[in-house]
């Protein structure tokens, strides 16, 4: 089974509004990532979050761990339409081989211009 | 520039064929990985290799082939025995993490 589970599956909103992505999984990890991918393309990584780290910021990307709830959170702030894609969470769990990452179902974002 | 090459971006099978994926870096990354993605779904691993010479079976490897001859080079096959192979196939690297994914294959079996 999928190690990460998104929430929600899709998500629609206006743009100027923040977009909340959500991300559960079930074992101890290394670290989790979030990426993107457009329709039909391959993802682009977004931001690595470590077990031992609780929030990161790039840009307009906040992303928070709490590994006590083994959950994450994806945070766009004033989002614009070009954000439009899917978003994917993915762990590297801890004892594996160093980089394979298990991935998330993901959350189909549509920003309304 | 350094990236991924995957071609070709689209192919098409024949029952009871055998197709190879092409994949191939530029970034001296140590680790690649095969994902396959159905519709609406995730990315589930198929094949990695950590360095040359060197590689394991992922969650779903029945039905595929892989070869880790040279460092840039990452090739799969879709041998006959993979009973439902129509789907979106990406190619990625990494090193200290991070992905970096190829713009993928659309393998359709007609």
């Amino acid at each position: 089974s999928q190690q990460g589970e998104e929430d929600p599956q899709a998500l629609s909103i206006q743009e100027g509004e923040n977009a909340t992505m959500n991300c559960s999984y079930k074992t101890s990890i290394n670290n989790l990532q979030w990426y993107r991918q457009n329709s039909g393309r391959g993802l682009v990584h977004l931001i690595l979050i470590r077990s031992n780290e609780r929030e990161k910021h790039s840009g307009r990307l906040r992303v928070t761990l709490d590994t006590s709830k083994k959950s994450s959170s994806l945070l766009i702030t004033a989002s614009r339409a070009a954000d439009t894609a899917s978003y994917f969470c993915a762990t590297a769990i801890y004892g594996t081989s160093y980089g394979k990452l298990t991935f998330g179902q993901g959350t189909i974002l549509t920003v309304h211009p | 520039d350094g990236g991924i090459t995957q071609s070709p971006k689209y192919l098409f099978r024949k029952e009871g064929q055998n197709v190879t994926l092409s994949c191939e870096q530029n970034l001296n990354h140590d680790a690649m990985y095969w994902y396959r993605q159905d519709p609406g779904q995730g990315l589930r691993l198929i094949y990695y290799s950590q360095i040359v010479n060197d590689f394991q079976k992922g969650d779903i490897a029945e039905g595929y082939s892989v070869s880790r001859e040279k460092k840039e080079s990452f090739p799969l096959t879709v041998t006959s025995a993979q009973k439902n192979p129509t789907a979106f196939y990406l190619c990625a690297s990494s090193i200290l993490g991070g992905y970096t994914f190829g713009s993928g294959t659309r393998l359709t079996v007609v």
